[in-house]
C-alpha cells in the first residue's frame, strides 16, 4: 500500500549471511506487525512493535521500531534456508486501529 | 482449536457469476477481516468487522459485500465477478480490533476470473 514502503522487493543471500529489510509508514503508528509467508501459503505471525525504540526478537530474527521516523527493520543473523519466504510489515495508524495496511513484502531466498 | 478455515482452496468463475467465500474461526475473536494478495502489492484490506453485526469498508471494497451475523462466522460475497478480482483472499481475525494483537490467518482462497 501506499502508506507502508517496504524495501527491498526481493534479496538473495547466501547462507550465514545478515540481512537486513526495512519498513517505512507515510502516517502515525499506532502498531507496526512483521509476518512471514511461504509461497503459496497464508501468513505467520513473527512479532509486533509499538512503542518507539522498542525491540523484539523471534530466534535469529529480530526487529526494531523507530518511531521518529515511523519505520521498522527487521534484521536476520546467519541466515538459513529456513528463513525463505515474503516478509511482510504490517501497521495500523492512530487514524484508525481498525485498518491494517500492508508493505509490498519483501522476497528472500537463501542460497545454501 | 482449528483456528481460521477458509473455503474453498480454489475456485474458478466465469465474468458475471457471483459467489460467497467462506470464512470461520472458533478462537472467539471478535475482529475478522478479508484481504486480497495480489503479485507484487501485498495484502490489501476489502472489509473488516470488529463484532457481529458490524463491518466496515477497507481499502479496496468495491465489487464485494460483507455481513457478521454471528462471531465465527464472515463471509465474503461476490455480486458479479470481474477478471480484475482474480486474487488470492485471505481472512484474519483477532480478539480485538487494532491495538497490539496478532492477526491469525486463513491458508487463503485461490479464485481465478475467466
Amino acid at each position: 500500500s501506499q502508506e507502508l514502503e517496504q524495501s527491498p522487493q526481493s534479496l538473495i543471500v547466501q547462507e550465514g549471511k545478515n540481512l537486513t529489510i526495512n519498513c517505512t509508514s507515510s502516517k502515525t503508528l499506532y502498531g507496526l506487525y512483521w509476518y512471514k509467508q511461504k509461497y503459496g501459503e497464508g501468513l505467520i505471525f513473527l512479532m509486533m512493535l509499538q512503542k518507539g525504540g522498542e525491540e523484539k526478537s523471534h530466534e535469529k530474527i529480530t526487529a526494531k521500531l523507530d518511531e521518529k521516523k515511523q519505520q521498522s527493520s527487521l534484521h536476520i543473523t546467519a541466515s538459513q534456508p529456513s528463513h525463505a519466504g515474503i516478509y511482510l510489515c504490517g501497521a495500523a495508524t492512530i487514524y484508525n486501529f481498525n485498518k491494517f495496511y500492508f508493505g509490498s513484502g519483501t522476497k528472500l531466498n537463501v542460497k545454501p | 482449536n482449528a483456528g481460521v478455515t477458509q473455503t474453498p482452496k480454489f475456485q474458478v468463475l466465469k465474468t458475471g457469476q457471483s459467489m460467497t467465500l467462506q470464512c470461520a474461526q472458533d478462537m472467539n475473536h471478535e475482529y475478522m477481516s478479508w484481504y486480497r494478495q495480489d503479485p507484487g502489492m501485498g495484502l490489501r484490506l476489502i472489509h473488516y468487522s470488529v463484532g457481529a453485526g458490524i463491518t466496515d469498508q477497507g481499502e479496496v471494497p468495491n465489487g464485494y459485500n460483507v455481513s457478521r451475523s454471528t462471531t465465527e462466522d464472515f463471509p465474503l460475497r461476490l455480486l458479479s465477478a470481474a477478471p480484475s478480482q482474480t486474487s488470492v483472499y485471505f481472512c484474519a481475525s483477532s480478539y480485538e480490533g487494532g491495538g497490539p494483537n496478532e492477526q491469525f490467518f486463513g491458508p487463503g482462497t485461490r479464485l481465478t476470473v475467466l
